[in-house]
């Protein structure tokens, strides 16, 4: 049973585009909701996160929006850079367990 | 930032051999997880341990096993390879709100 589903697969932009990958999830009990960041070769990183209580943040380029009653959030790029060509994970945080999505390819074209 | 560290990163082995994949982190985290994860795609939760003795199964079967008996130490056994244990295992650390990773252990078994 997949509790954060994650979309698109994949995902191509040109440079300077934006690039939006969208989460949903179904456990209420989910308290914090993170991005990683993830290279080849690499274990994913922390991102960026929010917290239900909050609808978006924003860091640098990254921004979250997060829709408590859809209980979906999504993660958007803005100019992105062919060094953000990378595979990106949401999650979802209960107590100590991490549930990840399923993973977004995103390819940035020069 | 945490440290965490896993060794071997590549490893190549024949059918039936016993293995020990290590994970050893430096800051104290009691949360401890391994991931198994094919290239570009989901992360699955095979173990966890949440302190000193305390290890438990994650979401993925896996004919794996884990121990903790120091804290900073969480080294994952395959008692005999199998082809269809070919992936990459990272193991991760940290807090209620975010996990570290390691680079991860590629492994192939022939």
């Amino acid at each position: 049973q997949q509790q954060v589903k994650q979309s698109p697969q994949s995902l191509i932009v040109q440079k300077g585009g934006i690039s939006i990958i969208n989460c949903a999830y179904e456990n209420t009990a989910f308290d914090y909701f993170p991005w990683y960041q993830q290279f080849p070769g690499k274990g994913p990183a922390l991102l960026i996160a929010i917290r239900p209580d909050v609808s978006e943040k924003k860091e640098g380029r990254f921004t979250i929006s997060f829709n408590k009653s859809a209980k979906q959030f999504s993660l958007h790029i803005m100019d992105s850079q062919p060094g953000d060509s990378a595979t990106y994970f949401c999650a979802a945080t209960s107590g100590s367990r991490l549930t990840f999505g399923e993973g977004t390819q995103l390819t940035v074209n020069p | 930032e945490a440290d965490i560290y896993q060794t071997p990163r590549y490893l190549v082995i024949g059918t039936g051999k016993k293995i020990t994949l290590e994970c050893s982190q430096t800051m104290g985290h009691d949360k401890m997880y391994w991931y198994q994860q094919d290239p570009g795609m989901e992360l699955h939760l095979i173990h966890y341990s949440y302190g000193v003795n305390s290890t438990e199964k994650g979401d993925l079967s896996s004919e794996s096993t884990v121990s903790r008996i120091r804290t900073e130490h969480f080294p994952l056994t395959l008692e005999s390879a199998r082809p269809s244990h070919t992936s990459q295992y990272l193991c991760a650390s940290g807090t209620t709100r975010e996990a570290f990773f390691g680079q991860g252990t590629r492994l192939t078994v022939v």
